[in-house]
Formats: structure tokens, C-alpha cells, sequence
């Protein structure tokens, strides 16, 4: 069974780096699909952040692009989210993901992580 | 961006009633389009994906259908377990985009 796992701070300060890693059993991050991270925030909305493939390439939201960084660690079958210079309104739960491939549709997020929130303050 | 237009951003309905939730894309997204039920404290479980297809062990009064650059996502009869938010997410080109959910609740 493919499961996926959030871990990190849950509070961050304005201004600081968010640094998230998700753990990944059941399934190589390097034999396919996209890993994503997705957020929400208070009020429901869903952010898509990005992703990084199977084979490593990265593909980032521009509304975050100057701050985005997703990398991996395919030795502990990982992968990571780094968000840099924080405000209050990254306050959010975060979420990775796998991009799906279901009847030639790919990267529709088929298994998730339960999220772990994050709240930036001072 | 591909903006999802998502309605209505909440609703109440009785056991038993159809319920219809739609989303409109800003652009031809043809069939790359999925729901997904969110439940409190819980992350998103799909529902269905190519605007059509149920994903599997979904019950089967779930459905979906599409209209041109309008997707449905339609509840034949409202049970308790199907309270939550509902989302669209459109996957045909990054950056992929979510609908802003409906909260669906029992009446």
C-alpha cells in the first residue's frame, strides 16, 4: 500500500524558511509519477506548489517561484519542500502528493499525505 | 492560469436528495478534470477523473459529466458519510488549479 507522510515544524517565524519532508513507503519515488506538495489554507482554498518528477525535473507554481524549492533524497525515498522568506499568509496545512496516470490522465493526485499544519508567526 | 469557478460555495440538502455541484474552466481543459471529497481533518480523496470516470470503491451515486468548459459532479441520493467540501482540480496544464470547494452539509 502506497502511503505518504508529512513531517516538519508546525511553526515558523515571518521572515524564516519552511522546510517540510515528505516520507514515502510502498512505492519508489524514482519509478514514476510527479510528487507534488499542495496546500490549504484557513478558508479552504487549495494551492497546487509544485512538483518534482520520477526522473528528478521540477515544475514549481509561478505565484511562488522565486520562493519554491523541491528536492529529494532518493536514498530514503523522500522528497522535500523548502519555502523561503515566509508571511503570515503561507499560514496554511501542507500536503504532498502523487500524481496519478489513470486511463491517460496523468497527475491527477491519487494518494496523499494526512497534512501537517503550519502556522507562521512571531 | 486555468481559473476553476466553482458553485455553490455551500449547501445544504436532505438524505435521499440529488445533489449537483459544478465547475467552470476559464479555457478548453477537455476531460482533464477530477473531484475530490474532503472530510474534516482528513486530506482529499478522489472521486472521479476524466470528468467522468468513478475512481474506485467510490460509491456509485457518485457521477460526473461535462458540458463543454462546464463540469458537474452530481449526488443521485445524499447519504450522512457524504457531508464534507468538495473540490475540482484541473490538471490539464500546471500551474494545476483547485476550485474554491463546496461545503456540502446535511439538512
Amino acid at each position: 500500500e502506497i502511503q505518504l507522510q508529512e513531517s516538519g515544524p508546525g511553526l515558523v517565524k515571518p521572515s524564516q524558511s519552511l522546510s517540510l519532508t515528505c516520507s514515502v513507503t510502498g512505492y519508489t519515488i524514482t519509478s514514476g509519477y510527479d510528487w507534488s506538495w499542495i496546500r490549504k489554507f484557513p478558508g479552504n482554498k487549495m494551492e497546487w506548489m509544485g512538483y518534482i518528477s520520477y526522473s528528478g525535473s521540477t515544475n514549481y507554481n509561478p505565484s511562488l517561484k522565486s520562493r519554491i524549492s523541491i528536492t529529494r533524497d532518493t536514498s530514503k525515498n523522500q522528497f522535500f519542500l523548502q519555502l523561503n522568506s515566509v508571511t503570515t499568509e503561507d499560514t496554511a496545512t501542507y500536503y504532498c502528493a502523487r500524481g496519478g496516470y489513470y486511463d491517460g490522465y496523468y497527475g491527477l493526485f491519487d494518494y496523499w499525505g494526512q497534512g501537517v499544519m503550519v502556522t507562521v508567526s512571531s | 492560469d486555468i481559473q476553476m469557478t466553482q458553485s455553490p460555495a455551500s449547501l445544504s440538502a436532505s438524505l435521499d436528495e440529488i445533489v449537483t455541484i459544478t465547475c467552470q474552466a476559464s479555457l478548453d481543459i477537455g476531460n482533464w478534470l477530477a473531484w475530490y471529497q474532503q472530510k474534516p481533518g482528513k486530506s482529499p480523496q478522489l472521486l472521479i477523473y476524466g470528468a467522468t470516470s468513478l475512481a474506485d470503491g467510490v460509491p456509485s451515486r457518485f457521477s460526473g459529466s461535462r458540458s463543454g468548459t462546464q463540469y458537474s459532479l452530481k449526488i443521485s441520493k445524499l447519504q450522512v458519510e457524504d457531508t464534507g467540501i468538495y473540490y475540482c482540480l484541473q490538471h490539464y496544464s500546471a500551474p494545476y488549479t483547485f476550485g474554491a470547494g463546496t461545503k456540502l452539509e446535511l439538512k
